[in-house]
C-alpha cells in the first residue's frame, strides 16, 4: 500500500558525526520536503524538491544536505556543521502545490 | 519573523462541546491555508485546508473559516470527541507551495 516510509524510527549519533536519514514514498509525488520539530515549535523547512535532480533550501538548511537522483527517495544527512541537531525529523511528499502527506518522522539524539 | 502565530498552546474541551483552534497570519500573498493533527512521536496527518477565495469549508465535524480582512482562521470542532485530542497545526501555502507552519496547539477533550 502506498505511503511515506522513514528509517530508523530513532536514531543516536555521537558529537562531530554525520548521519543519513531515509525517506521514501510510492506515492508517485513530485515533491518532496524535510521539516525539523523541536519542543514547543511548528515545523520549521529545511529542503524541500519539487523535482528530481533539483532542491531548494528552506528555512533552517545550515548544516545539513540532501540529494534527489530518485523520485521516490529525499534522503537528509544531518552533518556535524548543525550545532544542534537532537530533533524529531519529519519527511513530507506532495502531489499538488498545496497539500503535504508526512511519514512517521526520525528522532535524533545526539549524545 | 513567525508569519503563521497561534498564540494558545492548549485548550481544554468537555466531549460534545465545541472546539475552536485559531490561528493567525501576517503575509497577505498566502493563498492556501491548512490544518494538520498531529499526535506524539508520529507524523502530522492533514485535516482539511481551505482556499483564500473562499471563508468557510466544512467536512464532518471539522469547519475552517478564513477572515481574509483580519487575516485569522480557525478550525471548529463539533463535536468534540477525547479521540480529537492531539497538537493541530495551522499552516499557510505561497503559490509555490511552500508551507509554513503555526506553533500548534494541544487540544484535551475530557470525557
Amino acid at each position: 500500500d502506498g505511503g511515506i516510509t522513514q528509517s530508523p524510527k530513532y536514531l543516536f549519533r555521537k558529537e562531530g558525526q554525520n548521519v543519513t536519514l531515509s525517506c521514501e514514498q510510492n506515492l508517485n509525488h513530485d515533491a518532496m520536503y524535510w521539516y525539523r520539530q523541536d519542543p514547543g515549535q511548528g515545523l520549521r523547512l529545511i529542503y524541500y524538491s519539487q523535482i528530481v535532480n533539483d532542491f531548494q533550501k528552506g528555512d533552517i538548511a545550515e548544516g545539513y544536505s540532501v540529494s534527489r537522483e530518485k523520485k521516490e527517495s529525499f534522503p537528509l544527512t544531518v552533518t556535524s556543521a548543525q550545532k544542534n541537531p537532537t530533533a524529531f525529523y519529519l519527511c513530507a511528499s506532495s502531489p499538488t502545490t498545496h497539500e503535504q502527506f508526512f511519514g512517521p518522522g526520525t528522532r535524533l539524539t545526539v549524545l | 519573523d513567525q508569519q503563521v502565530k497561534q498564540n494558545s498552546p492548549s485548550l481544554s474541551v468537555q466531549e460534545g462541546r465545541i472546539s475552536i483552534l485559531n490561528c493567525d497570519y501576517t503575509n497577505s500573498m498566502f493563498d492556501y491555508f491548512l490544518w494538520y493533527k498531529k499526535y506524539p512521536a508520529e507524523g502530522p496527518t492533514f485535516l482539511i485546508s481551505i482556499s483564500s477565495i473562499k471563508d468557510k469549508n466544512e467536512d464532518g465535524r471539522f469547519t475552517v473559516f478564513l477572515n481574509k480582512s483580519a487575516k485569522h482562521l480557525s478550525l471548529h470542532i463539533v463535536p468534540s470527541q477525547p479521540g480529537d485530542s492531539a497538537v493541530y497545526f495551522c499552516a499557510a501555502s505561497l503559490p509555490y507551495g511552500k508551507l509554513t507552519f503555526g506553533q500548534g496547539t494541544i487540544l484535551t477533550v475530557h470525557p
